[in-house]
Parts: C-alpha cells; structure tokens; sequence
C-alpha cells in the first residue's frame, strides 16, 4: 500500500531555477528518504532525515521534516537540465514494518 | 562495488512460458527486495528476504516465486504471467532490513508479458 503522497505530480521549470518538492505520509516514520529515478532506470538513494531533524542539507539537496504535520518537503536549489528526473518520497513505519514504502512520485522537467 | 545487477534488462514472454530474473550484488548486504513499478507509478513492494530468509510477501500471486540462494543473489521466478503483469521489476539491497538504511537499486528488468 502507497504511504505517502507527493505533490506536485508534475513540474516543469526553467534551468537555474528552484524546485520544491512535497511528501506527506499517513503513519509516524523512523525517517524520511528521497530517492530519484531517471525514466525507465533504477532508484538512486539522495537523502535521509531522521524523524528528530527538522532541516538537512547535501549540496544543492535541501530536505526538511515536519512529523507533526506528518510531511516534509525537497528543495533542488539552481537546477540544471540533468536534474530532470521522477522523485520519490519513502518511509518505513515505525512499528516494526522492514520495508520501505514509497511517495507517489513528482516529474520533474528541466527545461535548459 | 556498490551495484546491484539485474538480468536480463529486457524480457518478453508468452503466458504459458516460464522465466527468471536475476539479481546479484557483492556488498555484503543481508537484506534483498523485489519491487515492482508500473508505469508513471511508485516502485510496489513484492518481497523481501532478510538473512536469506523471507521476511515479507506482499500478498504477491503464487505465480511469482522468489528465489535467495545465498547472500549475494536473488531470482524472481514466473510462470503462467498475465499481460497485467508487464511491469518494471527492480530489485534492491540493503546492509540490513533496519529502518535507518539506504536502499541500492538495481536498473531493472522492463518484462512484457503478450
């Protein structure tokens, strides 16, 4: 079953721009990950915020979480044409469950 | 070497036949995953094995069947598909089934089931 929902679904920005990217998710979480997924590809690991951070940066990747909203976000600041990409939101619950579960899914476009 | 690899990258199949995906990484991870991804959708869980173990099945139909021979491999089995069954399969590791892990992907078998 989904646990998170992502949105926006799509979006479609010019090269050098910022692009935010939100997940919400239905239970309480260990911790929030982000994955990236090139079409037709396999998933690449970008980012993990544990459930007692609020704010994490890596490099241009900026994440925040906000577990009383159960939500959290992705910020790619300055993008560039390769950043174009589906990005997934995951999470394991925190009730034992040994599998990550994954976000919806936002398209990102970035037009050079 | 940090890859996971899956073969083959491409399959076709008829519903009557019978296949195997591969999956092999030489990490050390314990932890293994089939995941399975239709188009402009999130990856689905299918299985996971933990210490060559299987430790969750997603209530996946019986006409898939994973395989963990040992640590470093993991096969997804299939017999009798259906064309619904055309999908993204990816399989996955981790050092460990804990919640703090990563997960490393592999590209994916794209199956077509006629």
């Amino acid at each position: 079953s989904q646990q998170g929902e992502e949105d926006p679904q799509a979006l479609s920005i010019q090269e050098g721009e910022n692009a935010t990217m939100n997940c919400s998710y239905k239970t309480s979480i260990n911790n929030l990950q982000w994955y990236r997924q090139n079409s037709g590809r396999g998933l690449v690991h970008l980012i993990l915020i544990r459930s007692n951070e609020r704010e994490k940066h890596s490099g241009r990747l900026r994440v925040t979480l906000d577990t009383s909203k159960k939500s959290g976000s992705l910020l790619i600041t300055a993008s560039r044409a390769a950043d174009t990409a589906s990005y997934f939101c995951a999470t394991h619950g925190d009730t034992g469950r040994r599998a990550l579960t994954f976000g919806s899914g936002t398209r990102l476009q970035v037009q050079p | 070497d940090t890859e996971v690899t899956q073969t083959p990258k491409h399959l076709v199949m008829g519903m009557t036949n019978k296949k195997s995906l591969k999956c092999e990484q030489h990490m050390g991870h314990r932890a293994m995953y089939w995941y399975k991804q239709k188009a402009k959708k999130p990856p689905e869980l299918m299985f996971v094995y933990s210490y060559e173990k299987l430790s969750i099945n997603e209530s996946v139909p019986s006409r898939f069947s994973p395989e963990c021979p040992n640590s470093s491999l993991l096969n997804l089995h299939l017999h009798a598909l259906q064309p619904e069954d055309s999908a993204l399969y990816l399989c996955a590791s981790s050092p460990s089934d804990s919640s703090n892990e990563k997960l490393f992907f592999g590209s994916g078998t794209q199956l077509s089931v006629l």
